[in-house]
Order: C-alpha cells, then sequence, then structure tokens
C-alpha cells in the first residue's frame, strides 16, 4: 500500500533562511507525489508535483522540491523563507488503484521575523 | 487546471439535523472524493463519489452516514446525517483529471 510519512509536526525557520519540510513515500512501482500547502481557515493550495523526469522540481511561490528515490524521499525546500510562507503543509502519494491521495500526517511551517 | 465550488464554507448545525454539502467543478474530472479534517490535522477519505453509481466508502464511514451522489461529472454532494458534536469538523472534497487533484475550499461545521 502507498504511503507518505512527514516526521516533522514543526520546522521553525527564521525569514530569509533556507527552509526545507521532509516527507519520505512508501510505494510499489514508480511515485506520483505532490506537496500542497493549507493556510489558516482556507483549502489546500497545489505547490507541485513530481510524475516523471527531472528530479527537481520547480513549484508556486518559489517551493521546489527534490525526489530522491536512493532515499524515497520528496523533501520540499525554498531558498529565502518568508513570514507569509507560515502554514501547514502535507505531501501526498497517489493511490495506482484507487487514483485517491494518500495524505501525510503535515507538517506546520513557523517562519519567524 | 479544474476549480472547484463548494457549499456552505461553514454552517452551525443542531445535533440530530442532516447538512448537505455541495461541490460544482468548472470542468470535468474523472474522479471526485470527500475528505474529512480536523482543524490542524491531516485529511482522512471518507469515499469515492462514482458518477451514476454508489460511492465507495473507506473503512470507517458507512453510506447512512455519509451519502454522496454524483449525478455527473462535474457535480457532487456529500450529507452528513443524524449530526452529533464528533461530526463536526471541516469537510473537503476533491477531483481528479489526468494527473492534477484540485480541492473546494471546505466546509467547516460545528454541530451543536
Amino acid at each position: 500500500a502507498q504511503s507518505v510519512a512527514q516526521p516533522e509536526d514543526q520546522v521553525n525557520v527564521a525569514e530569509g533562511n533556507p527552509l526545507t519540510v521532509k516527507c519520505t513515500y512508501s510505494v510499489s512501482g514508480n511515485p506520483y507525489l505532490f506537496w500542497y500547502v493549507q493556510y489558516p481557515n482556507r483549502g489546500l493550495q497545489f505547490l507541485l508535483k513530481y510524475i516523471t523526469g527531472d528530479n527537481l522540481v520547480k513549484g508556486s511561490y518559489g517551493f521546489e522540491a527534490e525526489f530522491n528515490k536512493s532515499q524515497t524521499s520528496f523533501h520540499l525546500k525554498k531558498p529565502s523563507a518568508l513570514v507569509s510562507d507560515s502554514a501547514l503543509y502535507f505531501c501526498a502519494v497517489r493511490d495506482w488503484s484507487t487514483d485517491k491521495l494518500i495524505f501525510g500526517t503535515g507538517t506546520r511551517l513557523q517562519v519567524f521575523p | 487546471s479544474a476549480v472547484i465550488s463548494q457549499k456552505p464554507s461553514r454552517d452551525i448545525c443542531q445535533r440530530g439535523t442532516s447538512l448537505t454539502i455541495q461541490c460544482q467543478v468548472d470542468s470535468q474530472v474523472t474522479m471526485m472524493f470527500w475528505y474529512r479534517q480536523q482543524p490542524g490535522q491531516s485529511l482522512t477519505l471518507i469515499a469515492t463519489a462514482n458518477q451514476g453509481s454508489e460511492a465507495t466508502y473507506e473503512s470507517g464511514f458507512v453510506i447512512d452516514k455519509f451519502p454522496i451522489s454524483r449525478p455527473n461529472l462535474t457535480f457532487s454532494t456529500l450529507t452528513v446525517s443524524n449530526m452529533s458534536p464528533e461530526d463536526s469538523s471541516i469537510y473537503l472534497c476533491s477531483g481528479t483529471w489526468d494527473y492534477g487533484y484540485t480541492f473546494g475550499s471546505g466546509t467547516r461545521l460545528t454541530v451543536v
């Protein structure tokens, strides 16, 4: 069965510093991986996805993610964090047999001024 | 990409009553899903809404409690029946096409 794990409940980073939000996956076959962000009292917003191809995926709002097959990881990164990046971030994987998205537990990112 | 309009955005309901949540997609999607989310927590899949047939429910969710309809490729409803305070949550719908997924803005339900 497909699954993703987000090992950190919360990540704290100072504004202007690089940020990383971690995600590892477990799938049978090729993984289709996604990152979403959720701001308070808002729905989920798509950031980026990995389907195939280049291991470095660029997404919205300056975010990128690196797909690492040997480490089964798909970490979200941004070179310079903004206070406005503070939100709840979800990693997700597509289940091949049902097309449903399976979500990680989420990581709360707090960017301090 | 598809855009989903979900309504109501929030509601406060009396226990024992039912609430129907609607999702309208602006273009055809192949699959539609309904999720539940406690504030600040992850999303739990309730069911897959199948066009013209009964929804496929995840373990722990039943049709009598969460009846779902999907009469066409762009519209679906979720009803939360005989509500109790434990049903207070955020409910989101989602649609997928090719390799993309989009989400409605959510319905924040409070049962009193």
